[in-house]
């Protein structure tokens, strides 16, 4: 069993809609997570980045982290063609700062 | 967000020469940088951990004596694929943690697209 578990998609929504993205995972000792949006042939840009549990909002993206469930979920609102992209999660523990463990990432298509 | 700048973005060589890509933290010091080798419509392979100052952590699998990481100073790391062959037409990305506060994000560069021919 992977310790990141995402599905690859791909999603397609209509222009406007709500997108909701999840990861789940195995290790309940990972405290940091982040979500990168990857465009074809460039590196992941970090959109989000939260540490232990709860909510977290920038603009229209809101990243959640439930660890009683050991799940993490990235909305966006009001998608944009733009956000056309591979969504990855990403995650580490407190306690091996530079291991990370990444999803597979979720390929997004917004229509317009 | 902190800046990892990566060049050359895209290369081309011929089969058995060398090629260099240079990692940079632009406006932060990473003591410690990532590098990760990435195919089509998979997700990322971390290949090594490069440490300022010492020798690179090589993940299973990896050759070091093929791909030649080198971290001289806090801001900058290479890769260079020694002896390139066709088979190591990649995406290469590096990545570096931000170290100036507790949060401790990771930050990719925009990724070298290296074809051997």
């Amino acid at each position: 069993q992977k310790e990141v578990e995402q599905d690859p998609g791909p999603l397609s929504v209509p222009e406007g809609a709500i997108v909701s993205l999840n990861c789940t995972y195995s290790n309940s000792a990972f405290q940091y997570f982040m979500w990168y949006r990857q465009y074809s042939r460039k590196g992941p840009e970090l959109l989000m980045y939260t540490y232990s549990s709860g909510n977290k909002e920038d603009g229209r993206f809101t990243a959640q982290v439930d660890k009683s469930s050991k799940y993490i979920s990235l909305f966006i609102r009001d998608s944009q063609p733009s956000d056309s992209a591979t969504y990855l999660c990403a995650m580490s523990r407190l306690t091996n700062f530079n291991k990370f463990y990444f999803g597979s990432g979720t390929k997004l298509n917004v229509k317009p | 967000g902190a800046v990892v700048s990566q060049h050359p973005s895209r290369v081309i060589c011929k089969s058995g020469t060398s090629v260099k890509i240079e990692c940079r933290s632009l406006d932060f010091q990473a003591t410690t940088m990532f590098w990760y080798r990435q195919f089509p419509k998979q997700s990322l392979m971390l290949m090594a951990t490069s440490n300022e100052g010492s020798k690179a952590t090589y993940e299973q699998g990896v050759e070091k004596d093929k791909f030649l990481i080198n971290h001289a100073s806090l801001t900058l790391s290479t890769l260079t694929v020694t002896s390139a062959h066709p088979e190591d037409s990649s995406f290469y990305i590096c990545s570096a943690r931000y170290t100036g506060g507790m949060t401790g994000e990771l930050f990719f560069g925009e990724g070298s697209r290296l074809t051997v021919l």
